[in-house]
């Protein structure tokens, strides 16, 4: 079965330490990976995408994500993280295969100790 | 301004009665999408569409009905409400050109539906 994994549900961190959220995904076709965040009570912005070339993409405010496909993985990742990173990120998956379907994982809720 | 308006924010409704959510977008998108995050589910897709026709449905139940009036214009009528039907609805929408998959959604900020 296709899937998008994100094993972490919380993830704690302190301002101004580098950060790292967790991605698998499962498909037999090529995936097109996103990272979406969820600020609280809002809808869900595009952080990166990532669908060929150079395996590491950069994206808003100092994230990166690196596509393995070895790993089957797209963790994201920023240096520094400032408290107002505090929200819920989301990867995500699409594939020829699926159409115009965008399937979500879990989400990881990041809460940044100020 | 926001780009995909979506109305009401809020919405209380009673067990059994009928809403509608109302989506509206002004990217000039040709495809339009439902989402709905709950705590058991945190993001389920529920349908797509592309140049007004239904592409794809994953919603189980035809209680739930898209109606897309105009090409901007997707809304989500909802019958016989239950309170599992409680969530909040996302629409979205994005620029689909030959079948390219790396096209980005964009979503509007969500209509909160409380059934009680």
């Amino acid at each position: 079965a296709q899937s998008v994994t994100q094993p972490d549900a919380r993830v704690t961190v302190s301002e101004g330490a580098s950060l790292q959220l967790r991605c698998k995904y499962s498909y037999s076709a090529t995936p097109y990976l996103f990272w979406y965040v969820q600020y609280p009570r809002q809808g869900l912005q595009m952080l990166l995408k990532y669908y060929s070339g150079d395996p590491v993409v950069q994206g808003v405010n100092g994230f990166e994500a690196e596509f393995s496909k070895s790993d089957s993985s797209f963790h994201l990742r920023k240096a520094s993280v400032h408290w107002s990173d505090s929200a819920v990120y989301f990867c995500a998956v699409r594939s020829r295969n699926m159409g115009y379907k965008l399937t979500f994982g879990t989400g990881t809720s990041l809460l940044v100790d100020p | 301004d926001p780009k995909i308006i979506q109305k009401p924010k809020y919405l209380v409704a009673v067990t059994g009665s009928e809403k509608i959510l109302i989506c509206e977008q002004y990217l000039g998108h040709n495809a339009m999408y439902w989402y709905r995050q709950s705590a058991k589910k945190p993001l389920e897709f529920m349908f797509s569409y592309s140049y007004q026709k239904l592409m794809d449905n994953q919603t189980a139940s035809s209680r739930f009905q898209p109606q897309s009036s105009k090409k901007n214009h997707l809304d989500l009528q909802i019958t016989a409400l239950k309170p599992d039907d409680s969530a909040t609805y996302f629409c979205a929408s994005s620029q689909e050109t030959g079948g390219a998959p790396q096209n980005t959604l964009y979503f509007g900020a969500g209509t909160r539906l409380s059934v009680l």
